[in-house]
């Protein structure tokens, strides 16, 4: 069964600087990789997801992921990261066309002035 | 227009209560999800329905879990005899057509149980 791992729980970083949030995966053939962000309040948003093609994904906020098979990672960056980035990032597989999808904990990011 | 809305945003009940959770995809919306996330974790699947039918229920813990979906739009999660462990939120999400590589889920913003 695919599974997703997300090493690290809590991170902070300083306004301006840059963001990389990892995500390793674990499944037998490629599968779909999303990045879903989740403020206090709000529902999860889809910030950018891979399917095939281009490895390095572009999303929405300035976000980008860059798939790496070799290393089952799907890493997320952000190159100068806005106070209004502070909030839960997951990371979620699913299985080639299919609709089962399985998240990461969570990455929690805390953004200092 | 309107996003997912759930109903309610907070449900507190006691042990071994019976429970109704009730989402309200996108118009339009042929799919429909429902997860739940514990505190500290992330989503987790439970029912994925196409239509009116449950395409997919492997992830309903066991059978005091029950999913309804009977016109294709609002969907009802039922949960019987509820136990402290079934404490969660539950997120619902829609999606357009449900095929996975054009699609992207919408999700509302959950229904916080608390079993007491």
């Amino acid at each position: 069964a695919q599974s997703v791992t997300q090493p690290d729980i809590h991170i902070t970083v300083s306004e301006g600087a840059s963001l990389e949030l990892r995500c390793n995966y674990s499944y037998g053939a490629t599968p779909y990789l999303f990045w879903y962000v989740q403020s206090p309040g709000q529902g999860l948003q889809l910030l950018l997801k891979y399917f095939s093609g281009d490895t390095l994904v572009q999303g929405i906020k300035g976000f980008e992921a860059e798939f790496k098979r070799s290393q089952s990672s799907f890493n997320l960056r952000k190159p100068s990261v806005h106070w209004s980035d502070a909030a839960e990032y997951f990371c979620a597989v699913a299985p080639y066309n299919n609709n089962d999808m399985r998240f990461g904990a969570g990455t929690r990011l805390t953004v200092k002035p | 227009g309107a996003g997912v809305s759930q109903t309610p945003s907070n449900k507190v009940t006691e042990k071994g209560k019976y429970v109704e959770l009730r989402c309200d995809p996108i118009s339009g919306h042929t799919a429909l999800y429902w997860y739940r996330q514990s505190l500290g974790q992330g989503p987790e699947f439970l029912i994925y329905f196409q239509g009116t039918g449950a395409a997919d229920d492997s992830g309903l813990p066991n059978d005091r879990f029950f999913a309804v979906r009977p016109e294709g739009s609002v969907s009802t999660l039922k949960i019987q005899r509820t136990e402290r462990g079934d404490s969660a939120v539950y997120l619902c999400a829609s999606s357009l057509t449900g095929q996975p590589s054009t699609d992207t889920q919408y999700f509302g913003p959950g229904t916080r149980l608390t079993v007491l």
